[in-house]
C-alpha cells in the first residue's frame, strides 16, 4: 500500500513551453501533498505544499507564478512549469501525506526528470 | 534556521564492517528526526524515525540532543545496504521534512 505515482516520468520540452506533471495517490487519500526539486548530486529541496481545496504554499524564493499547482482532489496534485526555460531543467519529485496519518508522514513519488532544451 | 547537515557525500565500507552515517541538525525546538533511503533506481523510501526506536535492516539511530546529532549505525554492513542515505527533520507539529544533502553508502565485497 501508500504508492505515489508520478507522470510523466521524464519530459522534454522547448524553451518556453509549459509542463504539466501528474501526482497520484494510488490507494489512499492525501489531503496534502509536496513538491520537491533535486539538483544533481544534491538534496531534495522542498518547493511548496499542496493542499486539496486550498491554495498552494510556497517556499522562499519559488515563483508561484512560474510553478503552477493545482491538488484539486484528495488523490492528484499537478505540478505546472510554466514558460520553462533551460535553468528549470530538474528532477521534480512529489510525495504524498495520507489523509488521517502520522502527521508528518510522507511516501514518495518516483519522480519527474524535465529537460528543457 | 532548519538545517541538515551530513558531512559525508561518500562512504565507502567492506562488507561485514561497521557503518556510521553522520547527520547533525540545526532546529530551535523539539524536532523529529528520520532516515530516508533510496536504492538505485528506485524512490525515495522512509527507513526509521527516531521516534520509533526501532531497528530496521540492522540500522539504528539515537537521537542526541546535546550533540544535536542523529547518526544512523549498522554493526555489519551488506552489498544491499549500498544506497543513498537522506537525514531529514520536520517540526514537531509541522509536516513539512527538511533534507540534508544525503550520503552515498558504498559496500565493496
Amino acid at each position: 500500500g501508500a504508492v505515489v505515482s508520478q507522470h510523466p516520468s521524464r519530459v522534454i520540452c522547448k524553451s518556453g513551453t509549459s509542463v504539466k506533471i501528474e501526482c497520484r495517490s494510488l490507494d489512499f487519500q492525501a489531503t496534502t501533498m509536496f513538491w520537491y526539486r533535486q539538483f544533481p548530486k544534491q538534496s531534495l529541496m522542498l518547493m511548496a505544499t499542496s493542499n486539496e481545496g486550498s491554495k498552494a504554499t510556497y517556499e522562499q524564493g519559488v515563483e508561484k507564478d512560474k510553478f503552477l499547482i493545482n491538488h484539486a482532489s484528495l488523490t492528484l496534485s499537478t505540478l505546472t512549469v510554466t514558460s520553462a526555460h533551460p535553468e528549470d531543467s530538474s528532477f521534480y519529485i512529489c510525495s504524498a501525506h495520507p489523509s488521517g496519518g502520522p502527521y508528518n508522514e510522507q511516501f514518495f513519488g518516483p519522480g519527474t526528470r524535465l529537460t528543457v532544451l | 534556521a532548519q538545517r541538515v547537515t551530513q558531512p559525508e557525500k561518500l562512504l565507502s565500507v567492506f562488507k561485514g564492517a561497521p557503518v556510521e552515517l553522520k547527520c547533525n541538525y540545526s532546529y530551535s525546538g523539539s524536532p523529529e528526526l528520520f532516515w530516508y533511503v533510496q536504492y538505485s533506481r528506485q524512490r525515495l523510501q522512509l527507513l526509521l524515525r527516531h521516534i520509533s526506536r526501532e531497528s530496521i535492516k540492522g540500522f539504528t539511530a539515537d537521537l542526541n540532543k546535546g550533540e544535536t546529532s542523529f547518526h544512523l549505525k549498522k554493526p555489519f554492513a551488506q552489498e544491499e545496504d549500498s544506497a543513498m542515505y537522506y537525514c531529514a527533520l520536520s517540526g514537531k507539529y509541522g509536516n513539512k521534512l527538511v533534507f540534508g544533502a544525503g550520503t552515498i553508502l558504498r559496500v565493496k565485497s
